[in-house]
């Protein structure tokens, strides 16, 4: 089965720092996806990690310890607009097994 | 880059009766085609994936005989919520997954019974 864990809700302060973690135990790896999700909307790509290591995006970074089920989605200089919720995704084969998504609340 | 469209976006029906969701690929063939529901403040459960042409491969404990999901061209999957209860609703929301493009989500439908 897959079990995918992140934190269910965090806040923050506008122009601040924030660290999304996520811990998964699956049954195959093919890469671990971000994704930030509106109430109601479809969820939009952030990024995606398939080796060891760091990606950045911009504003936002993901990291990835393959050996240790781990990832991290950093998101840099809050704005407003960064209230969301942001979903881990791990792929096995092709399909796509998500978190249960954490909210992210920017405060001014 | 690649576009899904998803309709309708939000739907209202009657218990028991039966709804259609469409998710259209415009300007790119989608050969397999996930469907997934979310309940308010949980994740996206999948549901089943399909494949044109193909049946349908539904997940653990979703009922094929009421989520009925067709698969017949390149460019449309569609599926269809029959004899529906105020359970079903839900957001409902369809992926294509194409090598070129990775994973293009629809826009999402909420359903609504009442």
């Amino acid at each position: 089965g897959q079990n995918i864990d992140q934190p269910t809700e965090m806040t923050a302060t506008e122009g601040a720092i924030v660290q999304i973690n996520c811990t998964y135990q699956t049954s195959g790896f093919n890469g671990l996806f971000w994704y930030q999700q509106h109430a109601g909307e479809a969820p939009t790509f952030l990024s995606y990690n398939v080796l060891d290591g760091l990606e950045e995006k911009g504003r936002f970074s993901s990291f990835l310890s393959r050996s240790k089920g781990y990832s991290y989605l950093l998101l840099k200089e809050l704005q407003m607009k960064d209230s969301a919720s942001y979903l881990c995704a791990v792929r096995d084969d092709y399909k796509l097994s998500f978190g249960a998504g954490t909210t992210v609340t920017v405060r001014a | 880059g690649a576009v899904v469209s998803q309709h309708p976006s939000r739907v209202i029906c009657k218990s028991g009766t039966s709804v259609k969701i469409e998710c259209r690929s415009l300007d790119f063939q989608a050969t397999t085609m996930f469907w997934y529901r979310q309940f308010p403040k949980q994740s996206l459960m999948l549901m089943a994936t399909s494949n044109e042409g193909s049946k349908a491969t539904y997940e653990q404990g979703v009922e094929k005989d009421k989520f009925l999901i067709n698969h017949a061209s390149l460019t449309l999957s569609t599926l269809t919520v029959t004899s529906a209860h105020p359970e079903d609703s839900s957001f409902y929301i369809c992926s294509a997954w194409t090598e070129i493009y990775g994973y293009t989500f629809g826009s999402g439908t909420r359903l609504t019974v009442v």
